[in-house]
């Protein structure tokens, strides 16, 4: 199976919004709701910040916010804070009955 | 609140089988609600998926390593174990077990909300 498709890096300063595209096919992304959203500082575990395209879990910042049109899923992160620097993957159900994630984006702040 | 621990060797020689265990703290693995997975990340690279299991013994695994790999559990200490044979460089990595919601009936793989901190697996001879 592919992996998701998600740009190398992005970065934005302090208070601004960014966007993380993941691109995937009709048989993950595509076809179902349950695209998941990770961030994972270095040294440490992922953490579980969107589920169901578009869900946040209890204790994540309402600046997290996730879509989905089409075949490509997206990660907002609005207001951007320092401690937003991490990496971020993001992974979805497959038609297989497997679960795929993306080659993960290095969030920078400016 | 729900605890995950790997542990296992750090060091397999080339051609070996790894062996890892997760076990589990403050929730039974034995949930009609949860598959219990593995994870792992190569140095400076992404996650990939490895597998994960249904606590009604079905097991689902990344297609690139099902030839290798295998998942199973242990209900009564409340751990699940990987082991991945012929294992070659390519499968140095910090390997992460995780619970991931399968809904009712584990139909989907919906989300991985808790994960272990994860464990360093160094292939070399």
């Amino acid at each position: 199976q592919s992996a998701l498709t998600q740009p190398a890096s992005v970065s934005g300063s302090p208070g601004q919004s960014i966007t993380i595209p993941c691109t995937g096919t009709s048989s993950d992304v595509g076809g179902y709701n349950y695209v998941s959203w990770y961030q994972q500082h270095p040294g440490k575990a992922p953490k579980l910040m969107i589920y169901d395209v578009s869900n946040r879990p209890s204790g994540v910042s309402n600046r997290f916010s996730g879509s989905k049109s089409g075949n490509t899923a997206s990660l907002t992160i609005s207001g951007l804070q320092a401690g937003d620097e991490a990496d971020y993957y993001c992974s979805s159900y497959t038609r297989t009955s497997t679960r795929v994630f993306g080659g993960g984006t290095k969030l920078t702040v400016l | 609140q729900l605890q995950l621990q790997e542990s296992g060797p750090g060091l397999v020689k080339p051609s070996e089988t790894l062996s890892l265990t997760c076990t589990v703290s403050g929730g039974s693995i034995s949930s009609n609600s949860y598959f219990w997975g593995w994870i792992r990340q190569p140095p400076g690279k992404g996650l990939e998926w490895v597998g994960s299991f249904f606590y009604s013994e079905r097991t689902y695994y990344n297609p690139s390593l099902k030839s290798r790999v295998s998942i199973s559990v242990d209900s009564s200490k409340n751990q699940f174990s990987l082991k991945l044979s012929s294992v070659t460089a390519a499968d140095t990595a910090v390997y992460y077990c995780a619970r991931d919601y399968g809904g009712n009936f584990g139909d989907y793989f919906y989300y991985m909300d808790v994960w272990g901190k994860g464990t360093t697996v160094t292939v070399s001879s």
